[in-house]
């Protein structure tokens, strides 16, 4: 089964941009055009920001911005700020009709 | 605005039974795809299981087919886990989440609304 790898942290500074991967490993699935990124502060319910590799939901601000090489999915956030502190999640079709996350990044505004 | 509340969580010996609820307002519940998914403490998320909007379809995770049912009473805008045989590794928060845009499963489409949770302990 195909599984998602994403580093455990990520910082930067406010302003700057910062960008994360998430990498599908054990390919038994040709399809990785559906990543989903999420967004989850402490205690909170995750928010989805990123769907279909790059489509925004109405609300996020464009400041997110998602894109695909290979077998890598990326989020970049631009102009950082202190609320983007949070752990965010990638996702992506599993195979047989299930899901995979990757284990999340922590991004830390420094 | 969209609501999901889930409920039923608590300590439960290894081997035992728990049903988590949540309820569902502010959509027409039938029309989309419903879905659990849990977050061990420190951890990442993993998807659970699915139910089509009818509830004539389930699907399952491999770590709980056989010992998790799903199920909805769509009169009620409810959706249940039935989690039986429960080990320490089930131990989470358990999330409900709905489908963006369908009302059958497919595990393509993101989830546009959480709910906040409910805790599940497994021990003795």
């Amino acid at each position: 089964q195909s599984a998602l790898t994403q580093p455990p942290s990520a910082s930067g500074s406010p302003g700057q941009s910062v960008t994360m991967s998430c990498t599908r490993t054990n390919d038994d699935v040709d399809d990785y055009g559906y990543v989903s990124w999420y967004q989850q502060h402490p205690g909170k319910a995750p928010k989805l920001i990123i769907f279909e590799i790059s489509k925004r939901p109405s609300g996020v601000p464009d400041r997110f911005s998602g894109s695909k090489s290979g077998n890598t999915a990326s989020l970049t956030i631009s102009g950082l700020q202190a609320e983007d502190e949070a752990h965010y999640h990638c996702s992506s079709y599993g195979g047989s009709s299930t899901v995979v996350f990757g284990g999340g990044t922590k991004l830390t505004v420094l | 605005e969209v609501q999901l509340l889930e409920s039923g969580g608590g300590l439960v010996q290894p081997g035992g039974s728990l049903r988590v609820s949540c309820a569902a307002s502010s959509f027409t519940f039938s029309r989309y795809a419903m879905s659990w998914v849990r977050q061990a403490p420190g951890k990442g998320l993993e998807w659970v299981s699915a139910i089509s909007g009818t509830g004539g379809r389930t699907y399952y995770a491999d770590s709980v087919r056989g010992r998790f049912t799903t199920s909805r009473d769509n009169s009620k805008n409810m959706l249940y886990l039935q989690m039986n045989r429960v080990s320490a590794d089930d131990t989470a928060v358990y999330y409900c989440a709905k489908d963006r845009d369908h009302e059958f499963w497919s595990g393509y489409r993101p989830f546009d609304y959480w709910g906040l949770g409910t805790l599940v302990t497994v021990s003795s």
